[in-house]
């Protein structure tokens, strides 16, 4: 299985300032997903990232408050702009293996006041 | 649009006990169905993964099992420990490849 190192672990941010969560993958993956998980909710997929082409947002989420690189196949970096208290939030990214087997880094929990 | 639902939302079960997850969803296209694990504010860790094409997986004390026509799936937990305490989410591809969540049941083993 594939491992994913995410980092950071946790924050606490001012609004108005910006994060970038990085996730390292021990192999290379063609597809990288980020995922954002509100206060008692389920995970909600926020982009596709693919290595060489622009990331794929799902509706509702816009590249100036979420950008995405994906400089290689094994790195992809999640950006929160301009935040609000409303982002607080458990982001996490993951992959899938050949067999569609999901799976996910430890999260990046984050509080903005 | 794909939809999941679990039940319960939460569960609180002395040690020991065996106990049943329950997982629905609305679309029966999918490809596959796969159960994670969740402590609190962490990420999630893959338990099983069953293809559209299987009935069940098992690893352990836990066996999943798959009725794609009726869209439902259990997880089924035997002996369970305290360590099992965390959040149990189920979530199926579906034919855009995409993961769509149920919203978890809660587990808590007591000793």
């Amino acid at each position: 299985s594939a491992v994913i190192s995410q980092k950071p672990s946790r924050d606490i941010c001012q609004r108005g300032t910006s994060l970038t969560i990085q996730c390292q993958v021990d192999s290379q993956v063609t597809m990288m997903f980020w995922y954002r998980q509100q206060p008692g909710q389920s995970l909600t997929l926020i982009a596709t990232a693919n290595q060489g082409s622009e990331a794929t947002y799902e509706s509702g989420f816009v590249i100036d408050k979420f950008p995405i690189s994906r400089p290689n196949l094994t790195f992809s970096t999640l950006t929160v702009s301009n935040m609000s208290p409303e982002d607080s939030s458990i982001y996490l990214c993951s992959d899938r293996s050949g067999s569609g087997e999901a799976f996910f880094g430890q999260g990046t929990r984050l509080t903005v006041v | 649009k794909q939809e999941v639902t679990q039940i319960p939302a939460a569960l609180s079960v002395p040690e020991g006990e065996n106990l049943v997850l329950n997982c629905s969803f609305t679309d029966s296209a999918i490809y596959n169905l796969q159960w994670f694990r969740q402590d609190p504010g962490k990420g999630l860790t893959s338990l099983l993964l069953i293809q559209s094409s299987q009935r069940e997986q098992t690893s352990g004390r836990l066996n999943a099992s798959l009725d794609k026509s009726s869209g439902r799936s259990t997880l089924y937990i035997a002996a369970s420990q305290p360590g099992d305490s965390a959040t149990y989410l189920c979530a199926v591809t579906g034919s855009n490849y995409k993961l769509t969540f149920g919203k978890g049941t809660l587990l808590t083993v007591n000793p």
